[in-house]
């Protein structure tokens, strides 16, 4: 079964550090987000990308993340420099296309701990 | 703006229970709606949606019929089981996609 994949799982960093993660989504799936779990709630959406474009990141912090996929395949998020309070579960999810009823197929996640 | 209110938790139920897990949502055109669960340490899984009023998702015994008199989406079980232990998500979303999770609620169901 297609999968949404994500590396690390596990990111240990200290704050001011740089860190990056990785998603691949389920092949074929044109739209891609990026979402923040703190423990304890419900996901946030950080970024929404269709293809390799940006079509949502209200939420993102962007002086300090970045987020790319430049070939509408897979993608990178990134924080420059870290800090504690960045500390969360990263999920990468993805859907075939946009509009409503279409669901979203989640990844692992990445658990980032910023010391 | 649009949003999701689940009710609190944790919920612990003995196995074979009835369970319910309510979900009410405010949105501004007409959304489809989901539930997800999480296992620990996991990523998020569709467990069923509805995509319009009076529209009932089901899979694996767990069940939501979206009720838009009410703008809600409770979740049922009529008899749990230990291996439904997780945390639930009700979430929207609209055109454009954008998914709009409630805060989670975490059941533990006991032999």
């Amino acid at each position: 079964e297609a999968e949404v994949a994500q590396s690390p799982r596990y990111k240990i960093t200290e704050k001011s550090q740089a860190v990056a993660f990785w998603c691949d989504p389920i092949s074929g799936h044109a739209t891609l987000y990026w979402y923040r779990q703190i423990l304890g709630q419900g996901p946030e959406l950080l970024v929404q990308f269709q293809d390799e474009s940006v079509v949502d990141d209200s939420q993102l912090p962007k002086d300090r993340f970045s987020a790319e996929r430049l070939k509408g395949v897979d993608s990178t998020l990134k924080i420059q420099p870290a800090e504690l309070g960045d500390s969360a579960m990263y999920l990468c999810a993805s859907s075939l296309r946009q509009g409503a009823g279409t669901e979203a197929f989640f990844g692992q996640g990445t658990r980032l701990t910023v010391v | 703006g649009d949003s999701v209110t689940q009710m609190e938790g944790p919920v612990t139920l003995s196995e074979e229970a009835f369970l319910t897990i309510n979900c009410t949502y405010t949105a501004t055109g007409y959304p489809s709606l989901f539930w997800y669960v999480q296992y620990p340490g996991e990523g998020l899984q569709l467990l069923l949606k509805a995509t319009k009023a009076d529209d009932k998702g089901s899979n694996k015994g767990f069940e939501a019929t979206y009720r838009k008199e009410t703008t809600s989406f409770h979740l049922e079980k009529g008899s749990v089981q230990v291996s439904d232990s997780a945390v639930y998500f009700c979430a929207l979303s609209l055109t454009g996609n954008q998914f709009y999770f409630g805060t989670g609620t975490s059941l533990t169901v006991i032999p």
